[in-house]
């Protein structure tokens, strides 16, 4: 099985930086994903690491450190229709399990 | 075109009725998938079909049957349901599975079993 722990709430004001962490636990690591899930909608690809470090995708950016166990979601310039909710997404086994989420409200 | 498309996009249905959920994409994916998922929690993983054929069924029970005519699209049959089944359900594809890909997802149906 898995074990992946990202924080329940965050939040952040507009314009600023946010951090969002994720450990996991899991055998047979083959990647790890980031979406974003606004409200009563599905979740949207945001970004995928294999190998150690950081990828940046203009406003996000996302680091790995396989052998931690440890990801962490950047943010940058915060805009208000950020508030959505984060899930962590380790692939094992090929297989895909969702971190409960981190649910970001960014306020004015 | 990166759509997954979900039809209904909301279910009303009583405990003895047969109703059935349709998902398409026309991205030339070969793999799909159903989640299901509670309010403020994570997608659950139910099935995922690679190349029409189910290779994932994750102890489902049985009065939930997919079926994935061709590779386009996928329907998951419902009869008997609970009340406890009701959930956002929803539908992604993948360039191929297995492999760490990323999933596009559809917009889901919002189902209430009464």
């Amino acid at each position: 099985g898995q074990n992946i722990d990202q924080p329940t709430e965050m939040t952040a004001t507009e314009g600023a930086i946010v951090q969002i962490n994720c450990t996991y636990q899991t055998s047979g690591f083959n990647g790890l994903f980031w979406y974003q899930q606004h409200a009563g909608e599905a979740p949207t690809f945001l970004s995928y690491n294999v190998l150690d470090g950081l990828e940046e995708k203009g406003r996000f950016s996302s680091f790995l450190s396989r052998s931690k166990g440890y990801s962490y979601l950047l943010l940058k310039e915060l805009q208000m229709k950020d508030s959505a909710s984060y899930l962590c997404a380790p692939s094992a086994g090929n297989m895909l399990t969702f971190g409960g989420g981190t649910r970001l409200m960014v306020k004015p | 075109d990166t759509e997954v498309t979900q039809t209904p996009k909301h279910l009303v249905m009583g405990m003895t009725n047969k109703k059935s959920l349709k998902c398409e994409q026309h991205m030339g994916h070969r793999a799909m998938y159903w989640y299901k998922q509670k309010a403020k929690k994570p997608p659950e993983l139910m099935f995922v079909y690679s190349y029409e054929k189910l290779s994932i069924n994750e102890s489902v029970p049985s009065r939930f049957s997919p079926e994935c005519p061709n590779s386009s699209l996928l329907n998951l049959h419902l009869h008997a349901l609970q009340p406890e089944d009701s959930a956002l359900y929803l539908c992604a594809s993948s360039q191929e599975w297995p492999g760490p890909y990323e999933q596009y997802f559809g917009p889901g149906t919002r189902l209430t079993v009464t």
